[in-house]
Formats: C-alpha cells, structure tokens, sequence
C-alpha cells in the first residue's frame, strides 16, 4: 500500500523559507513522480511543481518559478519542497502526491498535507 | 480567475444527477486529459475521474465525466448526502507548462 506522510506543521516569519518533506513507502518511488499542490484556507488547489526521480529533473509553475525548489532523495524515498522568501500569501496546506511520469495530473495518492503558517 | 473555471457551486437532491462542468482552452482540455478530484473538508483531495471518464477502483459508477472539446463534465448520478463535498478538475496546459485546476465546485446535498 502506497503512503505519502509529510512533516508536520510550521510556522514562519515574512522573508524567511520552509522546507516541507514527504516520504514515501511502497510502489517503486522513481517510477512516478512527485508533485506538490497547496491551498490557502478557504481556496483551491493550486500546483506548484513536481519532481521525477527517473530522470532528476524539476518543472515548476510558472507562479512560483524562482522561489521553490522540489528535489528527492531516492534512495530514502523522500521528496522535499522548499519555499523562500515567505508572505502571508503563503500561508496554505501543502500537499504531495504520487502522480505519472507524464504530463497528467494522475494523482493518485496524496500525503496528509502540511499547514504552514507565515506571521509576524 | 482560474485557468479552468468551474462554477463556485451546485446543489441537488438524494436521488438526482447533478454535473459540474469545467471550461478550458485548446491548450489544456482541448488536448490533454481531464482529471477531476473529490474534497471532504479538512481531507486531502482524492482521485475521482482519470483521462476523462475512466474511475479508479472504488470509485461508485454513479460518477462518470466526459470532455467535449474545450470543456468537460462531471455528472454524478442518485446523489446521495455523502457526496456533499468540494470537486475540482485539472488538466496539463501546454502554454503553462504545468497543471492546471479549476477553482472547484462546492457541491451541496439539499
């Protein structure tokens, strides 16, 4: 059975950067690849970018270009999503999931979501 | 405003079909495959529909999408009280190079 658990909660002031980690078990982690999508209290979903093992590559949106990092550690079937330069736009749930080596948004399985708070 | 707009919400009663549509462009919907996802509130999204119509196992056949062109749907029909939740679609768009959602659809079960 495929999890996705992500660290807990953080709190962060304006300016400064979190990094969000999601480790997976089960299924062969760098057949897939791994996305992040978050969303602000009372929002939609918005992604963010992803990471695919196979081929050590990253794409981001074009939103968060230059801000956010994703990156894997294969070989402890982890993958990490770092984002600077924080405002209170930031505050939001973020959430990893398992999706295709392709294009397609085949979600389908999904960590438990993790709350960043940005305040002062 | 979303690249794929949805309207912000549908109601129906137990028993009815219900289908919330999701609009796109030649960029996205037009030529990729649409997914859509379901959201109980303070849960992480899940799968619903992949590439257009198909579910995945354990997903109820009252639940079926279809993509016309630029746009797409998700019926669900003999609504049931349990389906009360937030849907949204997603497709891949090509001039973004990225995923892409729509705002989501608050469905409510009268």
């Amino acid at each position: 059975q495929v999890q996705l658990v992500q660290s807990g909660a953080d709190v962060k002031k304006p300016g400064s950067s979190v990094k969000v980690s999601c480790k997976a078990s089960g299924g062969t982690f760098s057949t897939y690849s791994i996305n992040w999508v978050r969303q602000a209290p009372g929002q939609g979903l918005e992604w963010m970018g992803r990471f695919v093992p196979r081929l050590g590559r990253a794409n981001y949106a074009q939103n968060f270009q230059g801000r956010v990092t994703i990156s894997a550690d294969t070989s402890a079937t982890t993958a990490y999503m770092e984002l600077t330069r924080l405002t209170s736009d930031d505050t939001a749930v973020y959430y990893c999931e398992r999706g295709a080596a392709g294009i397609d948004p085949y979600f389908d399985y999904w960590g438990q979501g993790t709350l960043v708070t940005v305040s002062s | 405003q979303s690249v794929l707009p949805q309207p912000p919400s549908a109601s129906g009663t137990p028993g009815q079909r219900v289908t919330i549509s999701c609009s796109g462009s030649n960029f996205n919907i037009g030529i990729n495959n649409v997914y859509w996802f379901q959201q109980f509130p303070g849960r992480a999204p899940t799968l619903l529909i992949f590439r257009n119509n198909q579910r995945p196992s354990g997903v109820p056949d009252r639940f079926s999408g279809s993509k016309s062109g630029t746009s797409a749907s998700l019926t669900i029909s003999g609504l049931r009280p349990e389906d009360e939740a937030d849907y949204y679609c997603a497709a891949w768009d090509d001039s973004l190079t990225g995923v892409v959602f729509g705002g989501g659809t608050k469905l409510t079960v009268l």
